[in-house]
């Protein structure tokens, strides 16, 4: 497709419930990230691959949160157990390049609003 | 940790109005700057970078220059239209992972007609 795209657009679930949300990447793109965006906060990284390799998980809040991404395409970020503090809107993006430099742009999906009831 | 400070929102201006959204940064170096700029519906996308100290990055009418004496890097326009209408990010890339970056809050401009 022409840009990152994200689905489902919206998610409810209910507490203690499982989700799984997905990104399309650009088509090529090498690098994939997974970032966070509380109610009136700016982004905040949560994970990044270079291809099918998970490189920094550093980001991820607890471990009910996993990504994977096994072809080094389509990813999918999973919480399990979903807690009301994990309402946010996530967000994917990727860029073409094997490092970032500073100067790459990334481009970044429209993000997965998820509401935990 | 590195962090981002920019100024509160919401910020509202007629067309044709003078802008600025100020920016300042904590790093430990001279990481890169950015503003990305997230319109109604859409996702987020570069405005414009500078990737070393007194850098001026410029897109779409817009410039900011990366001060490191006042580490600031501030984002204006002389002549805003309805269009601009969005909310504004500065960011800046982790010195030691650089494809790590760091945002501030948003702020949300409105411009009327």
């Amino acid at each position: 497709g022409a840009g990152v795209s994200q689905s489902p657009r919206y998610k409810v679930a209910k507490r203690g419930q499982d989700v799984a949300l997905r990104c399309d990447p650009i088509s090529g793109h090498v690098s994939l990230f997974w970032y966070q965006q509380a109610l009136g906060q700016g982004p905040e990284f949560l994970t990044y691959f270079q291809n099918e390799a998970q490189l920094d998980k550093s980001g991820l809040p607890s471990d009910r949160f996993f990504a994977e991404r096994p072809e080094g395409s389509v990813s999918t970020l999973k919480i399990q157990r979903t807690q009301q503090e994990d309402s946010a809107v996530y967000l994917c993006a990727s860029s073409a390049m094997r490092t970032w430099d500073g100067g790459v742009k990334l481009f970044f999906g429209s993000g997965t609003q998820l509401s935990v009831l | 940790g590195d962090s981002v400070t920019q100024m509160e929102g919401p910020v509202t201006l007629s067309e044709e109005a003078f802008l600025t959204i100020n920016c300042t940064y904590t790093a430990t170096g001279y990481p890169s700057l950015f503003w990305y700029v997230q319109y109604p519906g859409e996702g987020l996308q570069l405005l414009l970078k500078a990737t070393k100290a007194d850098d001026k990055g410029s897109n779409k009418g817009f410039e900011a220059t990366y001060r490191k004496e006042t580490t600031s890097f501030h984002l204006e326009k002389g002549s805003v239209q309805v269009s601009d209408s969005a909310v504004y990010f500065c960011a800046l890339s982790d010195l030691a992972n650089d494809y790590k970056l760091s945002f501030g809050a948003g702020t949300t401009v409105t411009v009327r007609a």
